[in-house]
């Protein structure tokens, strides 16, 4: 069972909605991430925290932001979205260098945009 | 640029037969990172090995085996005595070693879909 926790599994939101994917791993990873998955395409990379501080942002819309409130938790703050933004969402973790370098991944939130 | 091949889409077999999936990857950094995921229909990447660049050991896990050779930058991966269980789109992928930040960029292959037919 993986060891980073996402929620909410599924997420159907209207686009004037406002709604949040959250993110938890207690492995005492210090690096998280944020990537968005289409159908038949491979993960993108969104957003990366390393020790809760904002490192790498892949030019993504406004729309889409990301809060780090420790270094357990990251949120994935969701407004005025569009239909092409329906997606996977996956949230990840990765061990430091001299742990590994793995990044391990969660389940994914489905997100629906109508 | 890092870049990761896997020019097979799609593949069909039938339970019991042995598969190999191919991986091809680009680099420019003499030290780097190669990883496997798994996904199922339900969308959890698994993680499934991690090899680094200076450790050209094949590896076996179970039914499942992992080929490095950095002369012809490739890394495949073969499933022994498919099961159905199996079936799951497989990525390959690339790490670089990051910055100081401690975090780390994934270059993904586009997927091989593996079908395992009963």
């Amino acid at each position: 069972d993986t060891e980073v926790t996402q929620t909410p599994k599924h997420l159907v939101m209207g686009m004037t909605n406002k709604k949040s994917l959250k993110c938890e791993q207690h492995m005492g990873h210090r690096a998280m991430y944020w990537y968005k998955q289409k159908a038949k395409k491979p993960p993108e990379l969104m957003f990366v925290y390393s020790y809760e501080k904002l490192s790498i942002n892949e030019s993504v819309p406004s729309r889409f932001s990301p809060e780090c409130p420790n270094s357990s938790l990251l949120n994935l703050h969701l407004h005025a979205l569009q239909p092409e933004d329906s997606a996977l969402y996956l949230c990840a973790s990765s061990t430091r260098r001299t742990e590994g370098n793995t990044i391990y991944f969660g389940e994914g939130s489905w997100l629906t945009v109508v | 640029a890092q870049k990761v091949t896997q020019a097979q889409t799609e593949i069909s077999v039938v339970e019991k037969e042995d598969v190999t999936l191919d991986c091809v990857y680009e680099t420019r950094d003499t030290t780097y990172y190669l990883f496997w995921y798994k996904q199922p229909p339900s969308g959890e990447l698994v993680f499934l090995i991690r090899r680094n660049s200076f450790d050209e050991q094949n590896e076996i896990s179970g039914r499942y085996s992992w080929n490095f050779q950095k002369s012809t930058s490739s890394f495949n991966f073969t499933i022994t005595a498919s099961q159905v269980v199996d079936s799951a789109v497989y990525f390959c992928a690339l790490s670089d070693l990051n910055s100081g930040a401690g975090s780390y960029q994934l270059t993904f292959g586009k997927g091989t879909k593996l079908s395992v037919i009963p």
